[in-house]
């Protein structure tokens, strides 16, 4: 069965750490891992990423992908109270034509 | 602003009423999805249309009714709901069905009572 999962669940560090979330993955056919930040209602995209080592920046934010290993992390360097969210990793299932979303990391960045 | 938009924003029904939710979209994608996501659970597929024809009935019970009038609107229709149906229900589009890059609305909050 297709099945993303993310690590961890909830995160609460001080503003200025950095944090890295954990999205591991199985599903048939894999095309591309997507990350989402969902602040209060509607996701907005973060990165889409297709090939492994090639990492993704913007900002503060970088992730990259291990097709091997089947994961990928997020990496948010000197956190701020506006990356408070949670974040969610996303699949396409291509055989089945759904997008497999992964429970979400809450991170709660503390001033 | 995400180029989808999603009224009403919140609803508050009966088990016995007869509602519906509205999803556009300004990108000229062609294909929209309706999600829903209850507290602690992942986002869960429940219809996916692509060029306005149903593609995706993920197994939702027939008390959701969705329409596709064409390709930048999209309904879920609600009658004789349960109190378990209480969560936000998430409108997203795309080009990219392979790729997986949803554009997703700010969602409607209904609440069952």
């Amino acid at each position: 069965e297709d099945k993303v999962v993310q690590s961890p669940l909830s995160l609460v560090v001080h503003e200025g750490d950095t944090v890295t979330l954990n999205c591991s993955y199985e599903v048939t056919n894999f095309r591309s891992l997507l990350w989402y930040k969902q602040e209060k209602k509607a996701p907005t995209f973060l990165f889409m990423l297709t090939s492994s080592g090639i990492e993704k920046k913007s900002g503060r934010l970088s992730s990259i992908l291990d097709k091997k290993e089947l994961f990928s992390i997020l990496n948010i360097t000197a956190t701020q109270t506006g990356d408070s969210a949670v974040y969610l990793c996303a699949v396409p299932a291509i055989r089945d034509d759904k997008i497999i979303f992964g429970k979400g990391t809450r991170l709660h960045i503390l001033p | 602003e995400t180029g989808v938009t999603q009224t009403p924003r919140h609803l508050v029904m009966g088990m016995t009423n007869k509602k519906s939710l509205k999803c556009e979209q300004h990108l000229g994608h062609n294909a929209m999805y309706w999600y829903k996501q209850s507290a602690k659970k992942p986002l869960e597929l429940m219809f996916v249309y692509s060029l306005e024809e149903r593609v995706e009935n993920n197994s939702v019970p027939s008390r959701f009714s969705p329409e596709c009038p064409n390709s930048s609107h999209l309904f879920l229709h609600l009658h004789t709901l349960q109190p378990e149906d209480s969560a936000l229900y998430l409108c997203a589009s795309t080009n990219s069905r392979e790729a997986g890059e949803l554009f997703f609305g700010e969602g409607s909050r209904l609440t069952v009572l």
